[in-house]
């Protein structure tokens, strides 16, 4: 079965660094998202994405965040100065549509803030 | 804004019991309910999406209901087995605006051998 795939699974940065968590969504899929979650409360919307352009994103998603589909299978998101704040486990989803299809979630990255 | 709850939020069980995980959501506006699997430390497993029009949707021994107008969904497990172990999460699409999923904190459910 198809699977949205997310590199790395784990990354370490130090405060102020930028990283960029990369996805690569299920291929006939047109719409994808960012989700958060930060150890032990829910996760949290971040951003949706359709046809190279934000589609709606949340509070959390600040002028420090960015997302792009720089070629026809990848999707980052870009925190370009990271925070404590910002540790978390970071999900990318897709769906074929926007409202009816389930979503399908990536393994997550682990990122790590020190 | 719409609250999600989950209860229980943990739950221990043996092996063989049909058990009953319960999700409420504040606003019955929703478009749909997802429920989700999630293993320590991995992704989120779609197990079963119920669209608004829907009451229910069954999957092998999962079977997931939706009462839209009280805002409660359940998901029953038959037979449960030690490899169902995990966090089942429900989360709810809003009827208006796009695609955000507002999840509900889970139930964490261990099914001893």
């Amino acid at each position: 079965e198809p699977e949205v795939t997310q590199t790395p699974s784990h990354q370490v940065t130090q405060m102020g660094q930028e990283v960029i968590l990369r996805c690569v969504p299920i291929s006939n899929h047109l719409y994808f998202y960012w989700y958060r979650q930060i150890l032990g409360q829910k996760v949290e919307f971040l951003v949706s994405f359709y046809n190279n352009e934000i589609s709606e994103k949340s509070e959390i998603f600040d002028d420090q965040f960015s997302v792009e589909r720089p070629d026809g299978s990848n999707f980052t998101l870009k925190i370009r100065s990271t925070k404590l704040e910002d540790s978390a486990m970071y999900f990318c989803a897709s769906s074929l549509e926007t409202m009816g299809s389930p979503l399908h979630f990536g393994n997550g990255t682990r990122l790590t803030v020190t | 804004k719409q609250e999600v709850t989950q209860i229980p939020a943990a739950l221990s069980v043996p092996e063989g019991e049909n058990l009953v995980l319960n999700c409420s959501f504040t606003d019955s506006a929703i478009y749909n309910l997802q429920w989700f699997r999630q293993d320590p430390g991995k992704g989120l497993t779609s197990l079963l999406l119920i669209q608004s029009s829907q009451r229910e949707q069954t999957s092998g021994r999962l079977n997931a209901s939706l009462d839209k107008s009280s805002g409660r969904s359940t998901l029953y497990i038959a037979a449960s087995q030690p490899g169902d172990s995990a966090t089942y999460l429900c989360a709810v699409r809003p009827n208006s605006g796009y695609s955000t999923l507002t999840f509900g904190k889970g139930t964490m459910l261990l099914v001893s051998p």
